[in-house]
């Protein structure tokens, strides 16, 4: 099946900084999804890009479908400790959507 | 808009009973809903997808006998867990894409020990 690589798996950064974290795979996926989870939770989806190149703003997150249609990226500007949590992105190739491992995000005060 | 529920958020059961799991979309119709399994610090593992009014689809490897699934009407699914062992412990979600969309809404999941 459809190999999704997400990184990096974890973060630690200082709060007020911007962070970085990207998915890439294997086939061409039709839709990208990002989600977060805080812990205990479901999932909660925070962007959702349907077109490649397409670039989509949430507050202070912004995500990309990579032009290839094989990558997508998400930023978070000016982390604050509300941040906290694990980002997941999806692909959809086309029908089943299948998720990366995560990226453990830590925002220090 | 798009909320999902899942019903219990927490349960505990002794070996061998089985369980019950719902899962409501609150304020949209799904024709498909999906069930996921979660183990700490792991990704979501989908264990099967549930379409209204027929048999749901199990992945490699879950069984099907032994997770029933049931999604009698556009708004809800549910899992049971029968004849549950501790290994069955873990945290399930569901979640739900409305009718014509792709994406997916996720419960809030329900944690399952089994003792």
């Amino acid at each position: 099946g459809q190999q999704l690589n997400q990184s990096p798996q974890s973060m630690f950064i200082q709060e007020g900084e911007d962070v970085s974290m990207n998915c890439t795979s294997s086939s061409i996926f039709n839709t990208w999804l990002w989600y977060k989870q805080d812990p205990g939770e479901g999932p909660v989806l925070l962007i959702a890009l349907y077109k490649a190149g397409e670039l989509t703003s949430n507050g202070r997150l912004t995500a990309q479908f990579g032009i290839t249609r094989k990558d997508s990226f998400l930023n978070i500007s000016a982390s604050i400790p509300s941040d906290v949590g694990i980002y997941f992105c999806a692909g959809l190739p086309p029908n089943d959507m299948r998720f990366g491992a995560g990226t453990r995000l830590t925002v220090k005060p | 808009g798009a909320v999902v529920s899942q019903h219990p958020s927490w349960v505990i059961c002794k070996s061998g009973t089985s369980v019950k799991i719902e899962c409501r979309s609150l304020d949209f119709q799904a024709t498909t809903m999906f069930w996921y399994r979660q183990f700490p610090k792991q990704s979501l593992m989908l264990m099967a997808t549930s379409n209204e009014g027929s048999k749901a689809t199990y992945e490699q490897g879950v069984e099907k006998d032994k997770f029933l699934i049931n999604h009698a009407s556009l708004t809800l699914s549910t899992l049971t867990v029968t004849s549950a062992h501790p290994e069955d412990s873990s945290f399930y979600i569901c979640s739900a894409s409305p009718q014509g969309r792709h994406e997916q809404y996720f419960g809030p999941g329900t944690r399952l020990t089994v003792t």
